[in-house]
């Protein structure tokens, strides 16, 4: 069975800070997708990576993939307050999974 | 586009009675998903379609549930009878292609509560 696998779950942070959030999985995909989930409210498609190497950015966000690796990451630089929200990670191999989620709170 | 619309918005019911949710996915696009959340089971894919036809049915998780899509603006999702573990957030979703990089948009969800 596919996992996924995302950390970290929580994550607290000061506005203006970087960090990056990490999406394993353990089996052959090409695809992994990002979403955002505020408290209470359905899901935003962030972005499709779709090969190995592939980097999308979006404002202050930034995702890779590293298809060898089975990683990709989130990168959220220069934080603010409004990116506070839950982040999943999704890979479709044989079977479509989803990560836990990282939940993500940006403090003034 | 009013973006994809799913009803009802809340459902509650009492165990064994049979639940529709529906769906209207954005005009033109071809792809049309459901999901589930709980908070045990997490995020889920239960089914999706292409042009109306079931493509990867996988993810519903018993013979209580099935979906149909009898035309490109109308989906709907069954549960039959119904269980309290059946309780969570159901998501519809569309895209114009999946598999590439076009960008999924969901619906708002129906939280269904099975009492």
């Amino acid at each position: 069975e596919l996992k996924v696998e995302q950390n970290p779950l929580f994550l607290s942070m000061q506005e203006g800070k970087n960090y990056t959030i990490y999406c394993n999985y353990s089996t052959t995909s090409d695809r992994l997708y990002w979403y955002r989930q505020d408290p209470g409210k359905s899901l935003e498609s962030l972005f499709v990576l779709l090969s190995n190497g592939a980097v999308k950015q979006e404002g202050r966000l930034m995702a890779s993939l590293d298809t060898k690796a089975r990683l990709s990451t989130l990168h959220i630089t220069a934080a603010v307050h409004d990116l506070s929200a839950t982040y999943f990670c999704a890979v479709d191999g044989n079977q479509f999974y989803f990560g836990t989620g990282t939940s993500l709170t940006v403090i003034p | 586009d009013a973006g994809v619309i799913q009803s009802p918005r809340h459902e509650v019911t009492e165990m064994g009675q049979e639940v529709t949710l529906r769906c209207k996915p954005i005009s033109g696009h071809d792809y049309l998903f459901w999901y589930r959340q709980t908070m045990m089971r997490g995020l889920e894919l239960l089914i999706y379609f292409n042009n109306n036809v079931p493509i990867d049915d996988s993810g519903m998780p018993e013979d209580r549930f099935s979906a149909k899509m009898p035309n490109a603006s109308f989906s709907t999702l069954k549960i039959q009878p119904s269980e309290p573990r059946d309780s969570a957030v159901y998501f519809c979703a569309s895209t114009r292609w999946w598999g590439g990089s076009d960008t999924q948009y969901f619906g708002p969800g129906t939280r269904l509560t099975v009492l």
